[in-house]
């Protein structure tokens, strides 16, 4: 069926990366754009970018340009994303999310990666 | 980036109540706007997109509506399975943002 399913768990110390991957099944995964969001524990929900995958294209807001990366491999299906130089303000559920083009809402997320940043 | 104000942050009802939530956006957004329903531990679900379209599958007791700038979730008969916090999302802008959340309870 169509879904998204991503990494375990990862617990990173401060000063680190961690890279969570989004794997992609059930349609066609160049035709949609890939989001990332991240919710930290007790608060709401924070856009961190996307990328379009048939052509590698990213888009960042500001607060995280620098700090991550996303990609994908259309061999595997799957998306990407890094972030660098983690601090415990990092520590959040990261999900991803699929829209279907640039005026598109998220219609299908992933389960959810916990990421906790502690030394 | 565009601002969305989401109000009440909490609210309390009894089963069978009509429920509204209002989320305001600090500029024009046309009609790009989605409601999304999580649960506790679960990740977001879409409810509706583009201020009032139903996703297919959600109940038809969730509805949204829009005048200019300010937009609506009504859930039209609060059933306990609803118990959930709700947010709004504009996507008209390319820098996504969210409302603050708004915790529904029954009372």
């Amino acid at each position: 069926q169509v879904q998204l399913v991503q990494s375990g768990a990862e617990v990173e110390n401060p000063g680190a990366s961690v890279k969570v991957s989004c794997k992609a099944s059930g349609y066609t995964f160049s035709n949609y754009v890939i989001n990332w969001v991240r919710q930290a524990p007790g608060q709401g929900l924070e856009w961190m970018g996307r990328i379009t995958p048939y052509n590698g294209d990213t888009k960042y807001p500001q607060k995280f340009q620098g700090r991550v990366t996303m990609t994908t491999d259309t061999s595997t299906t799957t998306a990407y994303m890094e972030l660098r130089s983690l601090t415990s303000d990092d520590t959040a559920v990261y999900y991803c999310a699929r829209s279907d083009g640039l005026y598109s809402a998220f219609h299908l997320w992933g389960q959810g990666t916990m990421v906790t940043v502690s030394s | 980036d565009i601002q969305m104000t989401q109000s009440p942050s909490t609210l309390s009802a009894s089963v069978g109540n009509r429920v509204t939530i209002t989320c305001r956006a600090s500029q024009s957004i046309s009609s790009w706007l989605a409601w999304y329903q999580q649960k506790p531990g679960k990740a977001p679900k879409l409810l509706i997109y583009k201020a009032s379209s139903l996703q297919t599958g959600v109940p038809s007791r969730f509805s949204g509506s829009e005048s200019e700038t300010e937009f609506t979730l009504t859930i039209s008969g609060l059933q306990p399975d609803d118990v959930a916090t709700y947010y709004c999302q504009q996507y008209k802008s390319y820098s996504r943002t969210f409302g603050q959340g708004t915790k529904v309870e029954i009372k």
